[in-house]
């Protein structure tokens, strides 16, 4: 198994310019979530599913949209990027979060805005 | 989900036993305690996790209180490589918090050689 695998590993972006942060995972987890972690500030939630076709907002969703439609792909889409999202991202699955089985990370992507 | 508090850092000598306290005095009954760490800016790496009892596996133990206030984390034999900070999640199965994991300050745990 691969676990989770994200790209891409690094990026740089205008402000304004859109693009999309893979996710996939092939251990067949149900759970998918996305987190940005920022300086002193912790890993924040900003979206998160809980199997393929259902998805909802985490703590801090606004300026990305994601989707599910399969079991194995969460990709996290900035629509506008702007030097406030600078930032690293992570990408976790888990089995079931409904009986408490742990969330496994990716790599992440480090993400800079100009 | 309640909050934890762990002690910002410790040192621990290598081949000793590192032991790492966390106290979630406000834990309630569906919430699990779960141990993440972070090596440099790599992603979050599971260690551990426990609802009541006491669990091992092949990282580290983890201890609950049987009041389950407080929890600690130990390896057994630390070595360089658990340099590391050391974070102390709770978290509830589902509701409204649902799958999220809050990540605090962790406690940055030093192993000398």
């Amino acid at each position: 198994n691969a676990g989770v695998t994200q790209t891409p590993k690094f990026q740089v972006l205008k402000t304004g310019q859109s693009m999309t942060l893979q996710c996939a995972q092939d251990m067949n987890h149900e759970y998918m979530s996305w987190y940005r972690q920022d300086p002193g500030m912790g890993l924040r939630l900003i979206h998160y599913s809980v199997g393929a076709g259902i998805t909802d907002q985490g703590e801090v969703p606004n300026g990305y949209n994601v989707s599910r439609s399969t079991t194995e792909d969460f990709p996290l889409r900035l629509l506008s990027a702007a030097p406030s999202q600078t930032s690293v991202y992570f990408c976790a699955s888990s089995y079931s979060i409904a009986s408490g089985q742990p969330q496994h990370f990716g790599d992440g992507t480090r993400l800079s805005i100009l | 989900d309640a909050k934890t508090t762990q002690p910002t850092s410790m040192d621990c000598a290598e081949g000793r036993a590192a032991n790492l306290p966390c106290n979630h005095s406000t834990i309630s009954g569906n919430e699990y305690v779960y141990w993440y760490r972070q090596i440099h800016s790599q992603g979050p790496q599971y260690i551990i996790h426990g609802l009541k009892n006491n669990e091992t596996n092949e990282m580290a133990s983890l201890i609950i209180t049987e009041d389950r206030k407080s929890s600690t984390l130990i390896l057994p034999h630390a070595t360089l490589r658990d340099t590391a900070v050391y974070y102390c999640i709770v978290s509830s199965a589902g509701g409204t918090s649902y799958g999220k994991l809050t990540f605090g300050q962790g406690t940055i745990l030093t192993v000398h050689p």
